[in-house]
C-alpha cells in the first residue's frame, strides 16, 4: 500500500515553455501533499505544502506565481513550472500524507531538464 | 546550527557487515523519526517509522531512538549491495506542517 506515481519521470523541455507534472495517489486519499526539490548529491528541499481544495503553502524564497501547485482532489495534485529556464532544471519529488499521520510516501520523481 | 545533523559519508562496508547510520537533532520538540532509503535518481522510501524511544526491528533493520539524547540510530544486518544507497533521517512533532530531513549519507557496500 501506499504508493505514489508521478508523470512524466523525465521531460525535456525549451526555456520559456511550462511543464507540468502530476502526482497521485495510487491507493489512498492523500489530504496533504508536498512538492520537494533535490539537486545532485544534496538532500530534499520542501518547495510548498498542499491541501485539497485549498492554496498551497510556499517555503520562504520559492515563488509561487512561477510554480503553480493544485490539489483538486484527494488523489491528485500538480506543480506547473511556469517560464522555465536553465536554472529549474532539477529533480522534483512528491510526496503524500495520509489523514493525520506523520510519515510521507515519495513519489519516484520528475528529473526537468530545461534547455 | 543544523535542526538534524547527519554525516554524509560515504560510508563504504564489505557485503555482510553491520551497518549503524545515525542521526542527531537538537529540538527536542520531535516525536516522530523515520528512515528513508534514496537509491540514485528515484524517490526516497520509507523504511522505518517510530515514534518512541527504544528499538523497533524489520527484517534486517532496526531503528532506534534515544529522545534523552537526541539521537536516533538505524542498523542493517548482513548488508547487501543492493542496500548501497542514500539513506535519509527525518523526524517531525505534531502540528508541525513538514518533515526536517537529515543531510544523508550515501552507503556503499561491497561485494
Amino acid at each position: 500500500g501506499a504508493v505514489v506515481s508521478q508523470h512524466p519521470s523525465r521531460v525535456i523541455c525549451k526555456s520559456g515553455t511550462s511543464v507540468k507534472i502530476e502526482c497521485r495517489s495510487l491507493d489512498f486519499q492523500a489530504t496533504t501533499m508536498f512538492w520537494y526539490r533535490q539537486f545532485p548529491k544534496q538532500s530534499l528541499m520542501l518547495m510548498a505544502t498542499s491541501n485539497e481544495g485549498s492554496k498551497a503553502t510556499y517555503e520562504q524564497g520559492v515563488e509561487k506565481d512561477k510554480f503553480l501547485i493544485n490539489h483538486a482532489s484527494l488523489t491528485l495534485s500538480t506543480l506547473t513550472v511556469t517560464s522555465a529556464h536553465p536554472e529549474d532544471s532539477s529533480f522534483y519529488i512528491c510526496s503524500a500524507r495520509i489523514g493525520s499521520g506523520e510519515e510521507q510516501y515519495f513519489g519516484p520523481g520528475t528529473r526537468l531538464t530545461v534547455t | 546550527q543544523k535542526e538534524v545533523e547527519q554525516d554524509p559519508g560515504p560510508l563504504s562496508v564489505p557485503e555482510g557487515a553491520i551497518v549503524s547510520l545515525n542521526c542527531t537533532y537538537s529540538n527536542s520538540a520531535f516525536q516522530y523519526f523515520m528512515w528513508y532509503r534514496q537509491y540514485s535518481r528515484k524517490g526516497p522510501e520509507l523504511l522505518m517509522y517510530t515514534y518512541s524511544s527504544g528499538n523497533k526491528e524489520d527484517g534486517r533493520f532496526t531503528a532506534q531512538v534515544d529522545k534523552s539524547s537526541k539521537y536516533i540510530s538505524l542498523f542493517i544486518r548482513d548488508s547487501q549491495p543492493s542496500d548501497s544507497a542514500t539513506y535519509l533521517c527525518a523526524m517531525s512533532y505534531t502540528g508541525r506542517r513538514a518533515l526536517t530531513f537529515g543531510s544523508g549519507t550515501r552507503l556503499q557496500v561491497q561485494p
